[in-house]
C-alpha cells in the first residue's frame, strides 16, 4: 500500500537554528499540504501545494517559514529561525485533485 | 473562531459496546466530511467520509451520519475494541470550491475498556 513518507521522524534543535522536514507524497497526488499540530489541537494548514505551484499558504510566517515543491513531487519545509513555540508534530498529507488526503507518520519537532 | 467542534475532549467505552463520537460545525459552506484517527507519535489515518448528499455512510464497523440541518456529524463504532483507542479527529473541507483543504476539531481521545 502507498503512503506518504517523512523525514525526519523527530528532531531537537535549539532556537535560532534552521530545521528542514522533507515529504514525499503518494505516487501520483498531485496535491501536497503541509500542516501543523500543537499538542491537544488538530492539525493547521500551513501549505498547500498543487503539483509545484502554491495554491494557499495564508497561514504560512513568511518571515521564518518556507516551502518548495520544485519539481512537483517531494517537499521542503523549512524554519529558519526555530523560536520555542514552533515545537508541534509536522504533517504533510498529499491527495489526487478533490480526493481524500492521506497524511504521512509525522516529525515532530521540539525546539530548546 | 472555530469552524469544526468536537465537544468532548475523551470518551471511554466498555469492550463490545457501542462508540458515539459527535461534531459540530459552523460554516454552511463545508459539504464533504471524514474521519480520521490517531495513535500518538504517528500521522492521522483515514477511516471514513461523507458527502454533504448523504445523510449515512457505512463501512463496517464504522458508521458516519450527517445531519446538515442541525450542521451535526457522529461517528458510530460498533462494536468497540481494544485497539480503537486513539484520538479521533472530524474534519471538513468546501470540495464545491476547489480542492481546499481540511479544517479540523481538536479531537476526542477515545479509551475502551476491555
Amino acid at each position: 500500500e502507498a503512503e506518504v513518507a517523512q523525514s525526519p521522524r523527530y528532531k531537537i534543535t535549539e532556537k535560532s537554528q534552521a530545521v528542514a522536514f522533507w515529504c514525499d507524497p503518494i505516487s501520483g497526488h498531485a496535491t501536497l499540504y503541509w500542516y501543523r499540530q500543537i499538542l491537544g489541537q488538530g492539525p493547521e494548514l500551513l501549505v498547500q501545494f498543487q503539483d509545484e505551484s502554491v495554491v494557499d499558504d495564508s497561514q504560512l510566517p513568511k518571515d521564518r517559514f518556507s516551502a518548495e515543491r520544485l519539481k512537483g513531487v517531494d517537499s521542503t519545509l523549512k524554519i529558519q529561525p526555530a523560536e520555542l513555540g514552533d515545537s508541534a508534530m509536522y504533517l504533510c498529507a498529499s491527495s489526487h485533485l478533490g480526493g481524500t488526503q492521506y497524511f504521512g507518520p509525522g516529525t515532530r519537532l521540539l525546539v530548546l | 473562531d472555530q469552524q469544526v467542534k468536537q465537544n468532548s475532549p475523551s470518551l471511554s467505552v466498555q469492550e463490545g459496546r457501542i462508540s458515539i463520537l459527535n461534531c459540530d460545525y459552523t460554516n454552511s459552506m463545508f459539504d464533504y466530511f471524514l474521519w480520521y484517527k490517531k495513535y500518538p507519535a504517528e500521522g492521522p489515518t483515514f477511516l471514513i467520509s461523507i458527502s454533504s448528499i448523504k445523510d449515512k455512510n457505512e463501512d463496517g464497523r464504522f458508521t458516519v451520519f450527517l445531519n446538515k440541518s442541525a450542521k451535526h456529524l457522529s461517528l458510530h463504532i460498533v462494536p468497540s475494541q481494544p485497539g480503537d483507542s486513539a484520538v479521533y479527529f472530524c474534519a471538513a473541507s468546501e470540495t464545491n470550491s476547489g480542492n481546499t483543504p481540511l479544517v479540523f476539531g481538536k479531537g476526542t481521545r477515545l479509551s475502551v475498556i476491555a
